[in-house]
């Protein structure tokens, strides 16, 4: 099992471009998890998906931005135009059902200038 | 490439009862351990261990570190129908600056 795929492992992007991170779940699992990893904040859900439905988006810091799970083997988040404080560390998670242990991927760390 | 194996998967006992879970890792340059207790939605911290054989304490809830034999511990005494979780451990390495997770112990308690 190849388990959580992320990409790309690091974004370093200017301020005010648009950022995708992008997340191949388990295969098999139902549930889909976007957390971001900051020292400051520590580990924050931001959005996940039971059965590619978004069930939970209230972690979502702002309209800039937007996940969406086209299938049951992937999915975006997306940042739409980035700022500075978006940097962080993006992990996507997945589990066969929502409360179930959560594998985590090894995260994207975005940068942005 | 860091790991982090955390066991049992899970674990069932009776209200009252006294957990261990048991954290082993590999880490490439380790900054820290943390314990994440995650019940509906995001993981809430638990513990930050930095210092091996320091025991980090909270109510029924402690924690400690051995950076000799790489792992740690999380007991909980007396547990209660809330301390139904699953419990995360994760490492962070100064390298890449980010932590890897274990899988987690899900933990049921049974009234």
């Amino acid at each position: 099992d190849a388990g959580v795929i992320q990409s790309p492992r690091h974004e370093v992007t200017e301020m005010g471009q648009e950022v995708t991170l992008r997340c191949k779940p388990i295969s098999g699992h139902n549930s889909l998890f976007w957390y971001r990893q900051t020292m400051m904040r520590g580990l924050e859900l931001l959005i996940y998906f039971n059965n590619n439905v978004p069930i939970d988006d209230s972690g979502m810091p702002e309209d800039r931005f937007s996940a969406k799970m086209p299938n049951a083997s992937f999915s975006t988040l997306k940042i739409q135009p980035s700022e500075p404080r978006d940097s962080a560390v993006y992990f996507c998670a997945s589990s066969r059902q929502t409360l179930y242990e959560q594998y985590f991927g090894p995260g994207t760390r975005l940068t942005v200038t | 490439e860091d790991k982090v194996v955390q066991s049992p998967l899970s674990l069932v006992v009776h209200e009252g009862d006294t957990v261990t879970l048991n954290c082993s890792y590999e880490v490439t340059n380790f900054r820290s351990l943390l314990w994440y207790k995650q019940e509906k939605k995001a993981p809430t911290f638990l513990f930050m261990l930095t210092s091996s054989g320091i025991e980090k304490k909270s109510g029924r809830l402690s924690s400690i570190l051995d950076k000799k034999e790489l792992f740690s511990i999380l007991n909980i005494t007396a547990t209660q129908t809330g301390d139904s979780a699953v419990y995360l451990c994760a490492v962070e390495s100064t390298v890449l600056e980010k932590l890897t997770f274990g899988t987690g112990t899900r933990l049921t308690i049974i009234p």
